[in-house]
């Protein structure tokens, strides 16, 4: 079964500090990956597309990794302000079965305190 | 260009009645997603259409549910005898020709079934 998996659920740090969010799937054979953020009660904000063939993408103080070897994603968030502060869902589009269709973590909440 | 637009924001429905969620693609894109986020979970993939033709509903439960995208005008999610358990966030996406494009988000309709 393909799934997509995000750890942790729910991360708190202060206002200045360098995090990372984690992203798993179960599958390499990937099309691109893609990094979203969601404000409660708003829809989703495409933050970062890396494609198959790619390692990283950035995006002013976020930077992503994919290591499709080992079905893992990173996003680096750098110098965290409380602005920051949404659901950062990560989404797979797995190559096999309908290739359209876009396979989602179930988040990661983050709270960055001032 | 305007974005992916969603319509109505909220909608109330009462058990039994019927409810249509609507979603006109951003301009130049001919490729529709439903996703589906229950309370406290992640986004479900639904269904997938291009004009006039629905190209993968795996997503979508088998009874109650249907989807179109018309040669003119938006996609319709239909969902006919609300039930509690319908009660969600209704999310919509489009993205142009091809498969290495991001999938742009509208802002949801959120449905409340009383």
């Amino acid at each position: 079964k393909q799934e997509v998996t995000q750890i942790p659920a729910a991360l708190s740090v202060p206002e200045g500090e360098n995090l990372v969010l984690n992203c798993s799937f179960t599958d390499s054979a990937i099309y691109n990956l893609q990094w979203f953020r969601q404000d409660p009660g708003k829809g989703l904000t495409s933050l970062l597309l890396i494609q198959s063939s790619q390692r990283e993408q950035t995006s002013g103080r976020l930077n992503a990794s994919l290591d499709k070897s080992s079905g893992r994603s990173t996003l680096y968030i750098a110098a965290s302000q409380p602005g920051d502060s949404a659901t950062y869902l990560c989404a797979v589009r797995y190559s096999s079965g309908s290739a359209r269709q876009l396979t989602f973590g179930s988040g990661t909440q983050l709270t960055v305190l001032p | 260009n305007a974005g992916v637009m969603q319509n109505p924001r909220h909608l109330v429905r009462r058990r039994g009645q019927e409810a249509r969620l609507r979603c006109s693609p951003m301009k130049g894109h001919s490729h529709v997603y439903w996703y589906r986020q229950l309370p406290e979970e992640g986004l479900k993939f639904m269904v997938y259409l291009q004009k006039e033709n629905i190209i993968d509903e795996s997503g979508m439960p088998k009874e109650r549910f249907s989807a179109e995208f018309p040669k003119e005008g938006p996609s319709i999610l239909r969902i006919q005898q609300v039930v509690r358990g319908d009660s969600a966030a209704y999310f919509c996406a489009s993205s142009p020709q091809s498969i290495q494009e991001t999938q742009y988000f509208g802002p949801g309709t959120r449905l409340l079934v009383l």
